[in-house]
């Protein structure tokens, strides 16, 4: 299956600064996701791209649908402690069903106060 | 609040045994879907019911089956469990069929084989 490559690993950060994150992939995709997982629940959508070079927010996130349609990023401005958490990215390949969506390993926010 | 319930939260239990994870999708939606979560692996995807019918199907062992009921609630099957099934388990569901659509996670069912 595809592989996502998303970075960093893990960010430790101080409150108020902003974050960057990444993935990329060796294939193509046709949307790209973003979530976000809170200690002991489920993934939460935070963010949806459907088209190469789109630019969404959703408030202080803002993301990226890379124009090559390999890549994406997430950018959180002036983080707070509630940000706290694993943020996942998520690729769908053209014309793939359940089968064809893949995830990152996750990017873990930790901000210190 | 996603609207998808799991049961049980936390499940303990032997090598060899076999458990029953259940899931409640949202009302009104039709898909189900099912996902591993491990340290090293991140999320993978099992399987996908849609309205009663398997849909697509991801990396699911052998060893692990599921259905959906026609009340649309789903159940995963995993049977001669090793350690390395460990890991936390996740329903989703959506409206449709397309995987485009918004997901909605439950809090999952972590799952310990000793």
């Amino acid at each position: 299956g595809q592989q996502l490559n998303q970075s960093p690993q893990s960010m430790f950060i101080q409150e108020g600064e902003d974050v960057s994150m990444n993935c990329t992939s060796s294939s193509i995709f046709n949307t790209w996701l973003w979530y976000k997982q809170d200690p002991g629940e489920g993934p939460v959508l935070l963010i949806a791209l459907y088209k190469a070079g789109e630019l969404t927010s959703n408030g202080r996130l803002t993301a990226q649908f890379g124009i090559t349609r390999k890549d994406s990023f997430l950018n959180i401005s002036a983080s707070i402690p509630s940000d706290v958490g694993i943020y996942f990215c998520a690729g769908q390949v053209v014309g793939g069903g359940a089968d064809g969506l893949t995830f990152g390993k996750g990017t873990h926010l930790i901000i210190q106060p | 609040d996603s609207g998808v319930t799991q049961t049980p939260k936390h499940l303990i239990t032997a090598t060899g045994q076999r458990v029953t994870l259940r899931c409640s999708p949202r009302s009104g939606d039709l898909s189900v879907y099912w996902y591993q979560q491990s340290l090293d692996q991140g999320l993978q995807f099992l399987i996908q019911y849609y309205n009663g019918e398997e849909r697509a199907k991801g990396n699911i062992l052998e060893r692990f089956s599921a259905q959906q009921f026609p009340d649309l609630h789903s159940e995963l099957n995993l049977s001669s469990l090793e350690l390395g099934d460990s890991a936390l388990y996740f329903c989703a569901s959506s409206v449709g069929q397309v995987t485009n659509e918004k997901l909605f996670f439950g809090s999952g069912t972590q799952l310990s084989v000793l």
